[in-house]
């Protein structure tokens, strides 16, 4: 529906692995944040990349890296995985303009599971 | 920061009109206000967005008072469809497009 996709669509990893996620922009857009959504609370934010630069950050340690490629695509890298990463993590594109709110779109989420 | 603040959950009846509303008492000057739908296990979907007085689309209206301090998100005549979580947005600051999700309103629509 939203031209933004995910993937893959569930993964399982063990504590103190590694695990790269993707996602697809939607055509047309330049920018790509990535949330964190722990079970029965709201997304939180990790990052956002406009034009393949990080362009802001939440409250997530470094081990939480991105890339976004000239396509607009973007990968979401976890390092040393930790039992609380397990959560569902979604991406969302936009076009960036001035406003912080301008309409982001959102993917349906990759869930993690870290064992 | 920029904060919100809405009802934890609602409980209405399919046919009827429902109001969530949402505090937000440090909004950027320049910010949007945007509301999200969001089912179990998916992604939150763009309900609608505005920045002053009222916006309706084909699915809901939003009416947002002079002062920008709260907003109320109305839904007519909801289904059981509609049985959702609903989050308001404010953004923080003008940098990083950090949208700032709150805890939401868990809808309940009945039969």
């Amino acid at each position: 529906e939203t031209g933004v996709t995910q993937s893959p669509t569930h993964l399982i990893k063990t504590r103190g692995q590694q695990v790269t996620l993707r996602c697809s922009s939607q055509s047309g857009h330049n920018t790509v944040s990535w949330y964190q959504q722990a079970l029965g609370q709201g997304p939180q934010f990790i990052f956002q990349y406009y034009r393949e630069e990080e362009n802001g950050r939440g409250n997530f340690p470094p081990r939480f890296s991105g890339l976004q490629f000239p396509n607009y695509s973007s990968e979401l890298n976890v390092n040393a995985l930790e039992l609380d990463d397990s959560a569902l993590y979604l991406c969302a594109s936009s076009l960036f303009y001035e406003r912080a709110t301008d309409t982001q779109y959102f993917g349906p989420g990759t869930r993690l599971t870290v064992l | 920061l920029a904060k919100t603040t809405q009802p934890i959950s609602m409980d209405s009846y399919e046919g009827q009109e429902v109001n969530i509303t949402c505090s937000h008492n440090n909004i950027a000057t320049n910010d949007y206000i945007t509301w999200y739908q969001q089912f179990p296990s998916q992604g939150p979907r763009f309900i609608i967005q505005g920045y002053k007085t009222k916006v309706t689309n084909e699915v809901a209206s939003l009416f947002i008072p002079a002062d920008r301090k709260s907003s109320t998100l109305s839904l007519p005549r909801v289904s059981l469809s509609d049985t959702a979580v609903y989050y308001c947005l404010v953004g923080e600051g003008n940098q990083g497009g950090k949208l700032i999700f709150g805890q939401g309103t868990e809808l309940s629509v009945k039969p």
